[in-house]
């Protein structure tokens, strides 16, 4: 069945950086754009940016642009969100979720909080 | 970036109800709307996309409509496994942004 698989709960310190992946199955990989949202502890959804898997090109949000950055591995079906410069306020759970045949989002990962504290 | 208003933020409801949740564009979205249910712990789920489109699995008792810049989800008959958090989202231009949610609590 179609699938995301994040990694893991990540513990980093203010300034560094974190990784998150996620793995597709079920479904080609190239053919849906995959986005990132994020979830502060108690708080709403937001939109951090997506990828186009098949091609690689992203779109970010504003707040983000020049700290996030998406990739996508099309060998292993992975797509990857690093944060860079990481404050206290990126606390949060960070989903992965697919995009739709009209730009929704249909299939979502498990989530993953990353943590940061020093 | 377009700025999406949902209220209320909290709705108090009783088994059997009918209940709408409004989620208002700050400009035209051409009906590139979606609904989500989150529960508590859990990714969110796809109820309604292009504004009025039941996604596939999703009970009848869940609908959407749309009257200019103002979208509605409206519940039928409220079950138990209803009571979560809703979000709005407009996916018509880049930022897609979400609505602040509204969570849906027991009478």
């Amino acid at each position: 069945q179609v699938q995301l698989v994040q990694s893991g709960a990540e513990v980093k310190k203010p300034g560094a950086s974190v990784m998150v992946s996620c793995k597709a199955s079920g479904y080609t990989f190239t053919n849906y754009y995959l986005c990132w949202v994020r979830q502060a502890p108690g708080q709403g959804l937001e939109w951090m940016g997506e990828i186009n898997p098949g091609g690689g090109a992203t779109n970010y949000a504003h707040k983000f642009q020049g700290r996030v950055t998406m990739t996508r591995d099309t060998s292993t079906g992975t797509v990857y969100m690093e944060l860079s410069s990481l404050r206290f306020d990126d606390t949060a759970v960070y989903y992965c979720a697919r995009g739709g045949t009209y730009g929704d989002y249909d299939v979502w990962g498990q989530g993953t909080l990353v943590t940061v504290s020093s | 970036d377009i700025q999406m208003t949902q209220s209320p933020s909290t709705l108090s409801a009783s088994v059997g109800d009918r209940v709408t949740i409004t989620c208002r564009a700050s400009q035209n979205i051409n009906s590139w709307l979606a609904w989500y249910q989150q529960k508590p712990g859990k990714a969110p789920k796809l109820l309604i996309f292009k504004a009025s489109n039941l996604q596939s699995g999703v009970p009848s008792r869940f609908s959407g409509s749309e009257s200019g810049t103002d979208f509605t989800l409206t519940i039928s008959s409220l079950q138990p496994d209803d009571f979560a958090t809703y979000y709005c989202q407009q996916y018509n231009s880049y930022p897609y942004t979400f609505g602040q949610g509204t969570k849906l609590e027991i009478k």
